[in-house]
């Protein structure tokens, strides 16, 4: 029962720095996410990829990039980590579009130093 | 643009009791949905319920139960019985129905439980 796996779970950077979140989901979902969440906030979408091979920007893409290597995976990239890119991601999928419930891994706590 | 508004920061009930979460929403749209998730302090994000809007009939699901009304733009849950191991973060989202990005959240209430 693995569902949505994300890596790594904790990381800590320094500013200017880069790295990759990996996420990959064992359910045959077509759709896949990443969301953050800021103290207090909810989830805000950053990007999200319809199916393999297409990708789109969310509500907050600036700082971000991403790759839908295959089916399963996707991952978001932070090319030069800021502060304000401290926050929790979260992968997600679904099975399709229209209202498929969304599915969420256990989140990769970030923060930039 | 679709918004999803939770006005209450925190609530708490009594071990066994029953409390409801407020939730409304904002939208043109006809045909979308509703869910509420669960957080919990490990932070995963965990589903409770969801509610078609094509659907008259309040989804239920064991403890939890919604009360949509659609004209109000009003999804609230309400949690039967409740136990210590309710207490989390409930956060109220929109769908759209045919969008594949639009899973809106709101703010989220934060439910403590007391003995």
């Amino acid at each position: 029962n693995a569902g949505v796996t994300q890596t790594p779970k904790f990381q800590v950077l320094k500013t200017g720095q880069s790295m990759t979140l990996q996420c990959a989901q064992d359910m045959n979902h077509n759709s896949m996410y990443w969301y953050r969440q800021d103290p207090g906030m909810g989830l805000r979408l950053i990007y999200y990829s319809a199916s393999e091979g297409t990708t789109d920007k969310g509500e907050v893409p600036n700082g971000y990039n991403v790759s839908r290597l295959n089916k399963r995976e996707f991952s978001l990239r932070l090319e030069s980590a800021a502060p304000s890119q401290t926050s929790v991601y979260f992968c997600a999928s679904s099975l399709s579009y229209s209202g498929n419930t969304i599915y969420f891994g256990e989140g990769s706590w970030l923060t930039v130093v | 643009a679709q918004t999803v508004t939770q006005s209450q920061p925190e609530m708490s009930v009594q071990e066994a009791e029953t409390v409801t979460l407020s939730c409304t929403y904002d939208t043109s749209e006809s045909d979308y949905y509703l869910f509420w998730y669960k957080q919990p302090p490990s932070r995963q994000m965990i589903l409770v319920i969801r509610q078609e809007a094509y659907k008259q009939q309040n989804a239920t699901e064991n403890r939890f139960s919604v009360n949509f009304q659609k004209a109000a733009k009003s999804f609230s849950l309400k949690i039967s019985d409740s136990q210590l191991g309710d207490a989390a973060m409930y956060f109220c989202a929109y769908r759209s129905a045919g969008d594949t990005d639009k899973l809106i959240f709101g703010t989220g209430t934060r439910l403590q439980v007391f003995p």
